[in-house]
């Protein structure tokens, strides 16, 4: 089975920085990574999908990349709102399951 | 607008049934896979169970595997979450979504709390 890493659990910046989280993936996922957001007690919100594509509405100082069997979040000039829970998801077809990261608290 | 609603949740004992439903508007149902989603209290996203869009092909994680039921009905656009023999562990507030081929959620609805408790 694949195991998924996410990290770090917290992190802590001010407005304005530039952040990155990441996740690893123990095997090669092909880009079927997925990166959302939560701001309890709201659901999460879908922000990257496919490793690097930005879902309608969210906005462009979101982004995603990858290199290998590595993924990552980047935030770029942060503000008081992007503070929340941040998971990385992807898709494991053998056996079929989804898998989320551990999470991400970010503290602004 | 793309809207999930669930409904159904509540507090159960040990051992106890629920049911849970979501209610899907806004786009075409029937085309799409769905899912469901919980959150434990103080951990993180665990994915449940998901269905595909003609309702013939399920999937369950291995902690509900055997103990819970998806099912879907495209006439009314409602998935559903059929849980038997509930555990403490079994807590958490429950999410509908959408599935975003490949491998994504991209609509979720609100919510429903289910609280396993004697």
């Amino acid at each position: 089975d694949i195991q998924l890493t996410q990290s770090p659990s917290i992190l802590s910046a001010s407005v304005g920085d530039r952040v990155t989280i990441t996740c690893r993936a123990s095997q090669d996922i092909l880009s079927l990574l997925a990166w959302y957001q939560q701001k309890p007690p709201q659901a999460p919100r879908l922000l990257i999908y496919s490793g690097s594509f930005l879902q309608t509405g969210v906005p462009p100082r979101f982004s995603g990349s990858q290199s290998g069997t590595d993924f990552t979040l980047s935030i770029s000039s942060l503000q008081p709102e992007d503070s929340a829970i941040y998971y990385c998801q992807i898709l494991d077809n053998n056996p079929f399951k989804y898998l989320f990261g551990q999470g991400t608290r970010l503290q602004i | 607008e793309v809207q999930l609603l669930e409904s159904g949740g509540g507090l159960v004992q040990p051992g106890g049934s629920m049911k849970l439903s979501c209610a899907a508007s806004g786009f075409t149902f029937n085309n799409y896979a769905m899912s469901w989603v919980r959150l434990p209290p103080g951990r993180g996203l665990e994915w449940v169970s998901s269905i595909n869009a003609y309702g013939k092909t399920t999937y369950y994680a291995d902690s509900v595997k055997g103990r819970f039921t998806i099912s879907r009905d495209n006439s009314k656009n409602i998935i559903y979450l059929q849980m038997a023999s509930l555990r403490d562990g079994d807590t958490a507030i429950y999410y509908c979504t959408k599935d975003k081929s490949p491998g994504a959620f991209d609509v979720w609805g609100p919510g429903t709390r289910v609280a396993v408790s004697s």
